[in-house]
C-alpha cells in the first residue's frame, strides 16, 4: 500500500541552525510528493511539492528533492528562524487520480532564539 | 489561493444539529473534508469531484456532506459523540489528478459536549 514515514519529533534547534526532516515513502508508480506546514491554531499550508523524480521543490528557503532511488523527500533549510516553529507534514498523492492525500505523522519543529 | 471555513469554533451538544461551511472561488472542481485530532495528521473523510461524492472513507452517517455547487461544501452534523471533537479541515484542488495541490482552509474547531 501507500504510506509516508517521517522522523519523529519534536526537533529542537537554535536560530540559524541547519534543518533536516527526513521523509520516506512507499508507493506504486509515480506519486506526487508534498510538504505542508501547520502553524499553531491554523490550517495546513503548502510549503513545496515535486511531481517527478529528481524534481526539487523550494519555497521560503526550504528545499526538498524527489529521490526515487531512495524513495525519499527530505526537507532542508539552511538557517531556521523562530518563526519556522510549526508542525511539518510530508505527504503523497498516489498515481491513481483519486485525490487521496496520504500524510506522514508530522514532525514538530521548535526553534529557540 | 483561499479556502474559507465558517464557523471558526463550534460547541454543540450530542443532540444538536449543526453545519460546517466551506467556500472557494478558485474555480476548483474537487473539494475535501478532513478530520484532524490533536498532534495527528489530517484524516480524509470525503472527496467531491465535479459536485459528486467520489470517496467516502467509511465515515459514520452522523456526518453528512453536501456540495450545493462547485464553490460550496457543507458538512452537516447530527447526534455527534464527544470523540468527534476535532479540527475539521476543508480543502480544494483543481481536480483529482495526482499532481494537483490541495489548498486547505483554516479549519473549524469543534467541541462536542
Amino acid at each position: 500500500g501507500n504510506s509516508v514515514t517521517q522522523m519523529e519529533g519534536p526537533v529542537t534547534l537554535s536560530e540559524e541552525a541547519f534543518l533536516t526532516i527526513n521523509c520516506t515513502y512507499t508507493a506504486t508508480g509515480y506519486p506526487s510528493l508534498f510538504w505542508y506546514v501547520q502553524y499553531p491554531g491554523e490550517g495546513l499550508q503548502l510549503l513545496l511539492k515535486a511531481t517527478k523524480a529528481d524534481d526539487k521543490g523550494s519555497n521560503k528557503g526550504f528545499e526538498a528533492t524527489y529521490r526515487k532511488e531512495t524513495t525519499s523527500f527530505h526537507l532542508e533549510k539552511g538557517s531556521v528562524q523562530v518563526s519556522d516553529s510549526a508542525v511539518y507534514f510530508c505527504a503523497l498523492t498516489p498515481y491513481s487520480n483519486t485525490g487521496k492525500l496520504i500524510f506522514g505523522q508530522g514532525t514538530t519543529l521548535q526553534v529557540k532564539p | 489561493t483561499e479556502v474559507t471555513q465558517t464557523p471558526k469554533h463550534l460547541v454543540m451538544g450530542m443532540t444538536n444539529k449543526k453545519s460546517l461551511k466551506c467556500e472557494q472561488h478558485m474555480g476548483h472542481r474537487a473539494m475535501y473534508w478532513y478530520k484532524q485530532k490533536a498532534k495527528k495528521p489530517p484524516e480524509l473523510m470525503f472527496v467531491y469531484s465535479y459536485e459528486k461524492l467520489s470517496i467516502n472513507e467509511s465515515v459514520p452517517s452522523r456526518f453528512s456532506p453536501e456540495c450545493p455547487n462547485s464553490s460550496l461544501l457543507n458538512l452537516h452534523l447530527h447526534a455527534l459523540q464527544p470523540e468527534d471533537s476535532a479540527l475539521y479541515l476543508c480543502a480544494s484542488s483543481q481536480g483529482t489528478v495526482n499532481q494537483e495541490t490541495q489548498y486547505f482552509g483554516p479549519g473549524t474547531r469543534l467541541l462536542v459536549l
